[in-house]
């Protein structure tokens, strides 16, 4: 399958501060990648689905001014959580959507960044 | 809206034997996308098996196989020959045609050597 990478893998930071995350598909391009936070032992909840070229569309309930999302090119969208306070802590996972025709059988299948824990103190 | 279900928070299972975790959905498509992931304790999420709702045939991967009953929105997975490898987080999820994956709150399953 394809891969995709998030950078870092892990951080810390301090309260009031700024926090980059990157999301890379490396096999492909990508023109709409997806953000999802998770706490502790639950589900996946998804943020905001990021689109290339375009502005972020937000799921209700997300601050867009706190989770900067910018998809700049085909293979790289970045999440900015800004001003970090230790209730963002969480885990970050992007994932890129690949769209392929198959056989005459068209496939839309997302792949999962490995995420990214973020701790802020 | 679209919802998805799994009734079951954790379940356990001894090595070798099998165990189907339950999922039911809900969606207002035609078309549409169910998928199990497994996350293990790594936390990279795994795509284990996927089905399109248009196919009646359920989908196999291996030691693993789905249950799709359409009529009830139902999407079970059954996982045979239990390893321990198969200790994770499992999650059922829906996506409609090109739109966002909704996931389930998971299931926690044990393999218990």
């Amino acid at each position: 399958g394809a891969v995709v990478s998030q950078h870092p893998s892990w951080v810390i930071c301090k309260s009031g501060t700024s926090v980059k995350i990157e999301c890379r598909s490396l096999d492909f391009q990508a023109t709409t990648m997806f953000w999802y936070r998770q706490f502790p032992k639950q589900s996946l909840m998804l943020m905001a689905t990021s689109n290339e070229g375009s502005k972020a569309t937000y799921e209700q309930g997300v601050e867009k001014d706190k989770f900067l999302i910018n998809h700049a090119s085909l293979t790289l969208s970045t999440l900015t959580v800004t001003s970090a306070h230790p209730e963002d802590s969480s885990f970050y996972i992007c994932s890129a959507r690949d769209s392929y025709m198959d056989v005459g059988t068209s496939f839309d299948e997302q792949f999962f960044g490995p995420g990214t824990r973020l701790t802020v103190l | 809206a679209q919802t998805v279900t799994q009734s079951q928070p954790e379940m356990s299972v001894q090595e070798a034997e099998t165990v189907t975790l339950s999922c039911t959905y809900d969606t207002s498509e035609n078309n549409y996308y169910l998928f199990w992931y497994k996350q293990p304790p790594s936390r990279q999420m795994i795509l284990v098996i996927r089905q399109e709702a248009y196919k009646q045939q359920n989908a196999t991967e291996n030691r693993f196989s789905v249950n799709f009953q359409k009529a009830a929105k139902s999407f079970s997975l059954k996982i045979s020959d239990s390893q321990l490898g198969d200790t994770a987080m499992y999650f059922c999820a829906l996506q409609t045609s090109y739109d966002k994956v909704i996931f389930g709150p998971g299931t926690s399953l044990s393999v218990i050597p």
